[in-house]
């Protein structure tokens, strides 16, 4: 079975650089969600959206920005990169209202 | 807002064995789902369990059941025969149900499992 799809596996950014990360949902999921997990931590959600608009927000950064694309795609931005924002980058999806989701593989970000 | 509790940052137990994971959260919501998420040494995140909170019943998967207690707020996780592939970081997870919305999950800090041969 398709799972979700998150690119690049592993990046590394110098602090103050931007980056971009990106996510294919299971094919005919309608809903994207973004988590951010630190080392030894729990994960916490960043972003959600559903049909292409922002649904729910948590604790993104104002730094981080979001959006789906027309082909249900979605790609988290990051700027001004800090030394804290090394971590597990999850994104996940579902059908609107779903219960449970599937998570992909994670995209871990190292800043140095 | 939420929060849940996971109050046994370890536990190790023999294979074969039977252990409960304890999770409690705390919530004004009326409607909610809640999970149980198992994350192996590879960091994937895998749901192992889940329950809507309109329903007494409690959810089974397997070797995987859960108690839930409503009034409590209580959500704990029993595995049965116990498997060296149990071994992980496990996460209690609640999330409202605003009814058609991507709502996020609020995760516990986790459990990590340890089963020992």
């Amino acid at each position: 079975a398709a799972g979700v799809i998150q690119s690049p596996r592993h990046l590394i950014k110098e602090k103050r650089e931007t980056a971009t990360l990106k996510c294919y949902p299971i094919p005919r999921h309608d809903t994207v969600y973004w988590y951010q997990q630190g080392p030894g931590q729990d994960p916490q959600f960043l972003i959600s959206f559903y049909e292409k608009m922002q649904s729910d927000k948590g604790s993104i950064p104002d730094r981080f920005s979001a959006q789906q694309f027309s082909d249900y795609h979605s790609e988290l931005n990051m700027s001004s990169l800090e030394l804290g924002d090394s971590a597990l980058y999850f994104c996940a999806s579902s059908f609107v209202g779903g219960f449970g989701y599937t998570f992909g593989s994670g995209t871990r970000l190292t800043v140095v | 807002a939420q929060t849940v509790t996971q109050s046994q940052p370890e536990m190790s137990v023999q294979e074969a064995e039977t252990v409960t994971l304890s999770c409690t959260y705390d919530t004004s919501e009326n409607n909610y789902y809640l999970f149980w998420y198992k994350q192996p040494p590879s960091r994937q995140m895998i749901l192992v369990i889940r329950q809507e909170a309109y329903k007494q019943q409690n959810a089974t998967e397997n070797r995987f059941s859960v108690n839930f207690q409503k009034a409590a707020k209580s959500f704990s996780l029993k595995i049965s025969d116990s498997q060296l592939g149990d071994t992980a970081m496990y996460f209690c997870a609640f999330m409202k149900s605003s009814g058609g919305g991507a709502d996020g999950l609020t995760f516990g800090k986790g459990t990590h499992l340890i089963i020992q041969p």
